[in-house]
């Protein structure tokens, strides 16, 4: 089975500050990493993903993520952070082959508060 | 296109009764998910289906079930609530589970369980 471990759950920033939402992970067998992003009253909002390549995975608004096999980690960081990054955070995992693998298994979230 | 369309919304429902909710995925999505949300627990998997068929289910009792017609649509149901079934319940619907494509959540029905 896999876990999935948010090491911060409140994260308070001023904006233009860069920020790191942590995340790690628990599998014996290779996974798919995700972030989603939940705002007030909302559903939740897929902001990346990690399938397999590149370690070092993007999103459209400046959001970065790298996995890393060796720490089992996928950290969400964000050079500069802005008022409507207000939101909360999910760093979610799914086995990567084989059977179960439509379950996505998701941390306790964290919640990112950008002051000004 | 639509975005995934949960209905009702909110509701209160009393202990003992049971309640069924509804998803409607995004055109041509057939996985259909279904997860609930308490602040105490996060976020939990219930099940996920595809073409009408369960294909994996979480560790909920066997009050909570859930079914998917033809068209993908998806409802779940909960028999005899109990207290800690307050929660939101929210369904997200892909192509063929969130690897291909992540997963499309809809804004969840939020129950309220007295």
């Amino acid at each position: 089975a896999q876990s999935v471990t948010q090491l911060d759950s409140q994260v308070p920033v001023f904006e233009e500050a860069p920020v790191e939402l942590r995340c790690n992970y628990s599998s014996s067998v290779s996974v798919y990493l995700f972030w989603y992003v939940q705002y007030p009253n909302q559903g939740l909002q897929l902001l990346l993903k990690y399938l397999s390549g590149s370690t070092l995975v993007k999103s459209i608004n400046g959001f970065e993520a790298e996995f890393n096999k060796s720490q089992t980690s996928f950290h969400l960081r964000k050079p500069s952070v802005h008022i409507s990054d207000t939101a909360e955070y999910f760093c979610a995992v799914m086995r990567g082959s084989g059977g179960s693998n439509y379950k996505l298994t998701f941390g306790k979230g964290t919640l990112l508060t950008v002051n000004p | 296109k639509a975005g995934v369309t949960q209905t009702p919304r909110y509701l209160i429902k009393t202990r003992g009764q049971q309640v069924t909710l509804s998803c409607s995925p995004i055109s041509g999505h057939r996985s259909v998910s279904w997860y609930q949300q308490t602040p105490g627990q996060g976020l939990q998997f219930l099940f996920e289906y595809f073409s009408e068929t369960q294909r994996n289910k979480g560790n909920f009792p066997g009050r909570f079930s859930g079914r998917q017609f033809s068209n993908s649509r998806s409802e779940m149901n909960v028999s005899t609530l109990e207290l800690g079934d307050s929660a939101l319940y929210l369904c997200a619907s892909s192509l063929d589970g969130p690897a291909q494509d992540g997963y499309t959540f809809g804004s969840g029905t939020r129950l309220t369980v007295v």
